[in-house]
């Protein structure tokens, strides 16, 4: 069985460039979550998917990102203009039931960096 | 106060012995506690989940006190393949919010 999927693993823009990434999760995932760890920083939750609605959008930093999930399927963040402090690493995750019990597998992740 | 505390560490360990790394939370709301681990560049895999009676996985022990707000991780007979980034990750109930909160990991490198 494929696990989450990322692209691009890797991404070197310049500030006030746009980038988007995108996230595959696991075929009959309804639950989709996209994180992201900056330089030094733990790992932050910015927000979650059922299925092609926002459920959560709390931890998104400002109306520079924005996530899409169309269809319920594949998810894109897009980010646009990016500022140096965008740059990090940004994690998909997926699960089939969310709660208590809820089992998250992550994508590898995609590495940002903003010159 | 970050929302989980972990000491950073390096812990630097020989093969064969026994380590443990604590977290502390902050939200005495958090429902769920687990341990991830991150290897080198990789994505965090759940390593095992935390039960208030403690729980076994193998060499792995978790034990969850939630008077005191805190998790601790048991290694024994630690093996070179253990070295990685070790996460404590707690969650609070689902309808305040599904997401995982992260501390920022202990390293634990394991030396021949």
């Amino acid at each position: 069985e494929a696990g989450v999927t990322q692209f691009p693993s890797h991404s070197v823009i310049e500030k006030g460039q746009t980038v988007t990434l995108r996230c595959d999760p696991i075929s009959g995932h309804d639950n989709l979550y996209w994180y992201r760890r900056v330089m030094g920083k733990e790992i932050k939750f910015l927000l979650h998917f059922v299925k092609e609605s926002k459920q959560d959008e709390s931890g998104m930093p400002n109306n520079r990102f924005l996530a899409e999930r169309t269809g319920g399927t594949y998810s894109t963040l897009k980010v646009q203009p990016a500022e140096l402090e965008d740059s990090g690493v940004y994690f998909c995750a997926s699960s089939q039931v969310a709660g208590a019990n809820e089992k998250l597998f992550f994508g590898s992740g995609t590495q940002l960096s903003v010159l | 106060r970050k929302e989980v505390e972990q000491d950073p560490g390096p812990f630097n360990v020989p093969e064969g012995a026994t380590v443990a790394f604590n977290c502390t939370y902050s939200n005495s709301a958090s429902q769920s506690f687990f341990w991830y681990r991150q290897d080198c560049r990789k994505e965090p895999k759940l390593l095992m989940s935390v039960y208030s009676s403690g729980n076994e996985d193998g060499r792995f022990t978790a034990q969850l006190n939630r008077a005191s707000q805190y998790i601790s991780l048991l290694i024994r007979d630690s093996k070179l393949s253990d070295s990685a980034t070790y996460l404590c990750v707690v969650k609070g109930r689902y309808n305040a919010g599904n997401m995982l909160t992260f501390g920022g990991g202990t390293r634990l490198m394991v030396k021949p």
